[in-house]
């Protein structure tokens, strides 16, 4: 069975500064895909950034990177200069890897997520 | 880009009565449906799993005969709310396996409120 854990249910940054959001991760799965999603108030759910686990660079998409470290299986986001219209909720997901026929695969397993207020 | 549009975006209903929301991917083919629900502050919880022309399959502890969800064509994926009960109130969003971001194309999710 898949499980994401976020430990911070709320964090609270100055504008400008950078902030990392917690994710940990277990699976038995060799080949699983991380994804961080960001949920503004109006409910959607905006990709920010994806690592593959075989992935070997740790991604990074504008602000946004992920600290992915498969032996600690944790998948951090950083958020570098926070902005206002960075608060949101923010979740960590994991795809699991079994194959077609496995009741795991392609599903999205989602942590708790972590609400980030960004102060001016 | 990729885009699945959900409709209703909010609706309001009475309480015995049945809701419909509808999931339409507009400019590639979603072969599989995801739909979750998720109360406020709280997580996405993965009620269902739908492929195209064949049934669903439910997660655990979530009511079939409550939650039908029907995915007729590779555009098309509804999932009606039957007999509404104020405790089905809750945020319903679905996901589709399928364009861009790494296969997962989110609809922008209907605010489900039963008086």
């Amino acid at each position: 069975a898949q499980k994401i854990t976020q430990t911070q249910p709320g964090m609270f940054v100055q504008e400008k500064e950078a902030v990392t959001l917690d994710c940990t991760y277990d699976t038995s799965d060799p080949s699983y895909g991380l994804f961080w999603y960001k949920q503004p108030s109006s409910g959607e759910m905006i990709f920010l950034i994806y690592q593959g686990s075989y992935d070997q660079q740790n991604a990074t998409e504008g602000r946004y990177s992920l600290n992915f470290q498969k032996a600690r299986k944790s998948a951090n986001l950083v958020i570098s200069a926070s902005q206002l219209g960075d608060s949101a909720m923010y979740f960590c997901a994991m795809r699991g890897g079994t194959n077609a026929g496995g009741t795991s695969y392609g599903k999205l397993t989602f942590g708790q997520g972590t609400i980030l207020t960004v102060h001016p | 880009g990729a885009v699945v549009s959900q409709h209703p975006s909010w609706v309001i209903c009475k309480s015995g009565t049945s809701v419909k929301i509808e999931c339409r991917s507009l400019d590639f083919q979603a072969t599989t449906m995801f739909w979750y629900r998720q109360f406020p502050k709280q997580s996405l919880m993965l009620m269902a799993t739908s492929n195209e022309g064949s049934k669903a399959t439910y997660e655990q502890g979530v009511e079939k005969d409550k939650f039908l969800i029907n995915h007729a064509s590779l555009t098309l994926s509804t999932l009606t709310v039957t007999s509404a009960h104020p405790e089905d109130s809750s945020f319903y969003i679905c996901s589709a396996r399928g364009g861009l971001h790494y296969g997962y194309t989110f609809g922008s999710g209907t605010r489900l409120t039963v008086v």
